[in-house]
């Protein structure tokens, strides 16, 4: 059964501290890897990575996948409060309407 | 630029009854699909519509039916509700060129 994991479940820390959240995944059929933050309701599109070994980088985040060990990782730098929220990773493949898989999420915590 | 719009916002209903959510996808996105999301979870995949023809359908009973008008905007109804479907649901629009995908707010579903 295809499946994707998030870790930690729960994260907290301080400002300026850095984060390292974990997505791992057994789906066949693989086509691409997403990653969202949630505050409140929509989640928000971070970043979509479909190569190995390519940083995707926007601001303090990024992020990259690695196909062979079928994971990714989201880190972010220096945080902050506004950080706050539940990261989700989604992965998608081409069968079955374009299905995208959703982990639990990571609840990250911010405190000042 | 909109981006993907919802409604209603919040609903309550009654076991037994039917609700319809509207979903209005991102100018020029002929993609739409309909997550359930369980507080505490990720979401679920419910349907996908492509050209207004559906192209994937998660596990979900017959319940949960869906379409998708010319306009590219969407419905989803559910007949026959049960406390367990009360959740958010989250409609998105799939970018063709990027295969990004974008979220609306979400409509939030109370079945009492």
């Amino acid at each position: 059964e295809d499946k994707v994991v998030q870790s930690p479940l729960s994260l907290v820390v301080h400002e300026g501290d850095t984060v390292t959240l974990n997505c791992s995944y057994e789906v066949t059929n693989f086509r691409s890897l997403l990653w969202y933050k949630q505050e409140k309701k929509a989640p928000t599109f971070l970043f979509m990575l479909t190569s190995s070994g390519i940083e995707k980088k926007s601001g303090r985040l990024s992020s990259i996948l690695d196909k062979k060990e079928l994971f990714s990782i989201l880190n972010i730098t220096a945080t902050q409060t506004g950080d706050s929220a539940v990261y989700l990773c989604a992965v998608g493949q081409p069968n079955t309407g374009n299905q995208f898989y959703f982990g639990t999420g990571t609840s990250l915590t911010v405190i000042p | 630029d909109a981006g993907v719009t919802q409604s209603p916002t919040h609903l309550i209903k009654t076991r037994g009854q039917h609700v319809t959510l509207r979903c209005s996808p991102i100018s020029g996105h002929k993609s739409v699909s309909w997550y359930q999301q369980v507080l505490g979870q990720g979401p679920q995949f419910i349907f996908q519509y492509y050209e207004k023809e559906e192209r994937g359908r998660g596990n979900f009973p017959d319940r949960f039916s869906a379409r998708q008008f010319p306009n590219y905007s969407s419905e989803l109804n559910v007949n026959a509700l049960l406390l367990g479907d009360s959740a958010l649901y989250l409609c998105a629009s799939r970018s063709f060129t990027t295969g990004e995908l974008f979220f609306g707010e979400g409509s939030r579903l109370t079945v009492l």
